[in-house]
């Protein structure tokens, strides 16, 4: 069955830029999704068909998808982008989920 | 735009569940919907996707035979009965909605609080 590798933390510093990355096999030809959940909440979309970031997304969001390998950029990274991190896509009528990534900002 | 999920609560093992998400604020027969689970302290796990008419549902492997996903549209409802409960599907279930209008096949940019199933005796 297919499946997405996420690394399962990530650390950056205030104001540096947080790259995480989601691989799959031929995840390129696929469009990945980037889901954010903070401790207790649901979990909000960031990034869909790969870059689009939608509605009341900051900017500081962006998203890639070549290859294998799928990445969420996060640039001037804040506390507040602390959260777990989900990449998505979809294989054979399957919604596939990574298994997260939590990104701790210090 | 919202989504309301309710009807979780403790079941024991063997027994059924049938989990409820009122949706409001947008057309809601134009979106596919989605049933995503996660157990408590771990990741999100896909269960089951309709289509807007609901003549389309797709199951994750873990629920098939056993979760019944479907709609009302003329009630802003979405449902998933949930049979043969097992220990390993106690989680919270979020109900989510699709993107693009009409798409199956397509990210979830509106999530419900979610209802928590526990599957216990």
């Amino acid at each position: 069955s297919y499946e997405l590798i996420q690394p399962p933390s990530e650390t950056v510093s205030p104001g540096q830029t947080a790259r995480i990355s989601c691989s799959g096999d031929e995840l390129g030809i696929k469009h990945a999704s980037w889901y954010q959940q903070k401790p207790g909440q649901s979990p909000v979309l960031v990034i869909y068909h790969n870059d689009k970031r939608p509605s009341g997304i900051p900017e500081r969001f962006s998203g890639s998808n070549s290859g294998n390998t799928a990445t969420l950029t996060i640039s001037g990274t804040q506390v507040m982008d602390e959260a777990d991190y989900y990449c998505q896509a979809w294989d054979s009528s399957t919604a596939i989920f990574g298994g997260g990534t939590k990104l701790t900002v210090l | 735009v919202q989504l309301v999920e309710s009807g979780g609560g403790l079941v024991q093992p063997g027994g059924s569940l049938r989990l409820s998400c009122a949706a409001s604020g947008f057309t809601f027969p134009t979106y596919a919907i989605t049933w995503v689970r996660q157990a408590p302290g771990k990741g999100l796990e896909w269960v089951s996707l309709i289509s807007g008419s609901g003549v389309n549902t797709y199951y994750a492997e873990s629920v098939k035979g056993r979760f019944t996903i479907s709609r009302d549209n003329s009630r802003n409802s979405l449902f998933l009965q949930m049979n043969s409960l097992r220990a390993e599907d106690t989680a919270v279930y979020y109900c989510a909605k699709g993107t693009v209008p009409v798409a199956l096949f397509d990210a979830f940019d509106i999530w419900g609080q979610g209802t928590m199933v526990t599957v216990s005796s």
